[in-house]
């Protein structure tokens, strides 16, 4: 498959604690890009990459929130001292640069904060 | 700032019915505008597009039209099938040049085809 995936699928955390999310996006895509979806809404914007540049960040990406893309492939989205407002499936998606540039999305980690 | 907003759900119809789920938006300049499509257990997926004024999107038998004047962009299929079933979502694309690449979604339509 040779899709966006994304691990965990779930994740149950306690409160206060950290957790990392992985995303690896489609090989050649340039653009990776995390949403946030809470249940009964849309996806919600976090933040971008365009390689391994991060280029937008919404302002819902509070200080505990940070994304990296090192190496301009895999991303991974942090949460720190998670709360239970944090809990929510969490979106990744990838796309080129040119050309089609349709966003293809992952399955999701949702998250869960006890 | 961008939003969109779309008609709430649930849906329910029966097999071979009409649908159409309203949508509109509010963003500067030319949008593109999108529908996804969200089967159970699944991730989003996009099921068409449209990149300008009057363009009419349309894939699986759904249609969409970009109607600038209303700021519109309404799905509707003609006759749906149980395994149509899903949420799905209208969202937009600020136009290129920009600067941003994020898509502003609806809440969602979830949709149910009963036999």
């Amino acid at each position: 498959d040779t899709g966006v995936s994304q691990d965990p699928r779930h994740k149950i955390t306690k409160r206060g604690q950290n957790v990392t999310f992985r995303c690896d996006p489609i090989s050649e895509h340039n653009r990776l890009y995390w949403y946030r979806q809470t249940l009964g809404q849309g996806p919600e914007f976090l933040t971008y990459f365009q390689n391994e540049a991060q280029l937008e960040k919404s302002r819902l990406l509070s200080d505990r929130f940070s994304a990296e893309r090192p190496k301009g492939s895999f991303s991974t989205l942090e949460i720190q001292r998670t709360e239970q407002g944090d809990s929510a499936m969490y979106l990744c998606a990838s796309s080129l640069v040119l050309g089609n540039t349709e966003a293809f999305f992952g399955q999701g980690t949702r998250l869960t904060v006890v | 700032g961008d939003s969109v907003t779309q008609m709430e759900g649930p849906v329910t119809l029966s097999e071979e019915a009409f649908l159409t789920i309203n949508c509109t938006y509010t963003a500067t300049g030319y949008p593109s505008l999108f529908w996804y499509v969200q089967y159970p257990g699944e991730g989003l997926q996009l099921l068409l597009k449209a990149t300008k004024a009057d363009d009419k999107g349309s894939n699986k038998g759904f249609e969409a039209t970009y109607r600038k004047e209303t700021t519109s962009f309404h799905l509707e299929k003609g006759s749906v099938q149980v395994s149509d079933s899903a949420v799905y979502f209208c969202a937009l694309n600020p136009p290129r040049g920009a600067g941003s690449y994020q898509l502003t979604f609806g809440k969602g339509t979830k949709l149910s085809v009963i036999p």
